[in-house]
């Protein structure tokens, strides 16, 4: 089982639509977790962390359910430049675990 | 954004040449990190450094070696570049190991012919 899993996608839809992707994890030790945002041919930025109580940032809300070790994002009223693959990360609590990337999950929003 | 600049941004190399990719920070981060990323694969962590001259292997870090010699340094070399290590290469950054999430370079575009 992969560590971190995301449908890959694509999700197309259109302007103002509401979208949710989502993610699963296999470490139970995980105890960071974040939404990163890439853009084509670009590095990946830092979308938002996910908090154990759910967490919010205009349009974006990510929830985070330990108990069955799944992640989501949900993106209301979606505009053209929300266009991106977004990558469900997770990290354990030990000292010199690095980051582990999702594969990604491609998202369209056409006009 | 943060000081993380990535050198060179487009490589190409022939097969057995060994190569070396400079990643360079202002920002005074303790963590630094290699990451490759490939079609169908995501992003895969190579080497990381927790310090100056403190290093540790990630998950495919065969073929390749780092160096952390300065803070603001972390080079990457592949030893005898083989076709398989064509991949865009980022290196990343951290303030912190445990809860904050990375900066990325802009990565290195690499190709092995």
């Amino acid at each position: 089982r992969k560590e971190v899993e995301q449908d890959p996608g694509p999700f197309n839809v259109p302007e103002g639509a509401t979208v949710a992707f989502n993610c699963t994890y296999s470490n139970s030790a995980s105890q960071s977790f974040f939404w990163y945002r890439q853009d084509c041919r670009k590095e990946p930025k830092l979308l938002m962390s996910v908090y154990s109580s759910g967490n919010e940032d205009g349009r974006f809300t990510a929830q985070l359910n330990r108990a069955s070790q799944y992640i989501s994002l949900l993106i209301r009223d979606s505009k053209l430049s929300d266009s991106a693959t977004y990558l469900c990360v997770v990290k354990a609590n030990q000292a010199g675990t690095a980051l582990i990337f999702g594969k990604g999950t491609t998202l369209s929003v056409s006009s | 954004d943060a000081g993380i600049t990535q050198s060179p941004r487009h490589k190409v190399t022939e097969t057995g040449t060994p190569v070396t990719l400079r990643c360079h920070q202002t920002e005074n981060h303790r963590y630094m990190y290699w990451y490759r990323q490939d079609p169908g694969h995501g992003l895969r962590l190579i080497h990381y450094s927790y310090g100056v001259k403190d290093t540790d292997k990630g998950e495919v870090s065969d073929g390749y070696s780092v160096s952390r010699s300065k803070t603001e340094d972390f080079l990457l070399t592949l030893e005898s570049a083989t076709s398989s290590q064509t991949s865009v290469y980022f290196c990343a950054i951290s303030e912190s190991g445990e809860n904050y999430g990375y900066t990325f370079g802009s990565g290195t575009r690499l190709t092995v012919v």
